[in-house]
């Protein structure tokens, strides 16, 4: 079965790092590409970027481009979504999704990290 | 790469059909055969209703379909029921450069 495990909900401070992971399981992980999904509360889906974790070839969506960093570990099936100083405006839920090659849908998705920025 | 433009809501009755447009540019929509719909339920992630226009992934019911004129796609869920109450998103690939766009969404309401 596909799945794919995300980290669990951070409460944090704006100016503060954070990383938060996707672990996939039940298929070849680096074989698909992994993209992140943000959605603001009460708000539509937005696509930030993605990663081939078999070569890590990363593409940001311009809106997204400098403001986070997406990498992945093969060896542990994991891909990483982080933040290097947080601001309110990264509140959100955040989800990890899979798809075959960029012209391909998102097929399965995590359950969501929700990310609180507060101080 | 502005997102795709839907309705905020569309609404039917149990039985009815409702269908929800989704419009692009030449450069997303109208330029490649690659839009999806995804079905989303409050709190939960979003499944994969229908893909390629007009293909639907294994388990997804018969009643949901979708089609594509130029710059607007459009998904049709016939036979509405309870459970199809839910926002709905379309995506479109759009070219190398920024590969994915997603719609604004639509409140779909079963009266």
């Amino acid at each position: 079965e596909v799945q794919l495990v995300q980290s669990g909900a951070e409460v944090k401070k704006p100016g503060e790092s954070l990383k938060i992971s996707c672990k996939g399981s039940g298929y070849s992980f680096t074989s698909y590409w992994i993209g992140w999904v943000r959605q603001m509360p009460g708000k539509g889906l937005e696509w930030m970027g993605i990663i081939y974790p078999g070569d890590s070839d990363t593409r940001y969506s311009p809106s997204f481009q400098g403001q986070v960093t997406i990498s992945a570990d093969k060896s542990i099936s994991t891909a990483y979504l982080q933040w290097s100083s947080l601001k309110a405006s990264d509140t959100a839920m955040y989800y990890c999704a899979r798809h075959l090659g960029v012209t391909y849908p998102l097929d399965y998705w995590g359950q969501g990290t929700l990310v609180t920025v507060s101080s | 790469q502005s997102a795709l433009t839907q309705p905020p809501s569309a609404s039917g009755s149990p039985g009815q059909s409702v269908t929800i447009s989704c419009t692009g540019t030449s450069s997303d929509v109208g330029g490649y055969n690659y839009v999806s719909w995804f079905q989303q339920h409050p709190g939960k992630a979003p499944k994969l209703m229908i893909y390629e226009v007009t293909k639907r992934p294994s388990g997804v019911p018969d009643r949901f379909s979708g089609s594509k004129s130029g710059n607007t796609a459009s998904l049709t869920v016939s036979g509405l029921q309870a459970e199809d109450e839910a926002d709905y998103y379309c995506s479109s690939y759009a070219g190398s450069n920024n590969p994915y766009v997603f719609g604004t969404g639509t409140k779909v309401t079963v009266l």
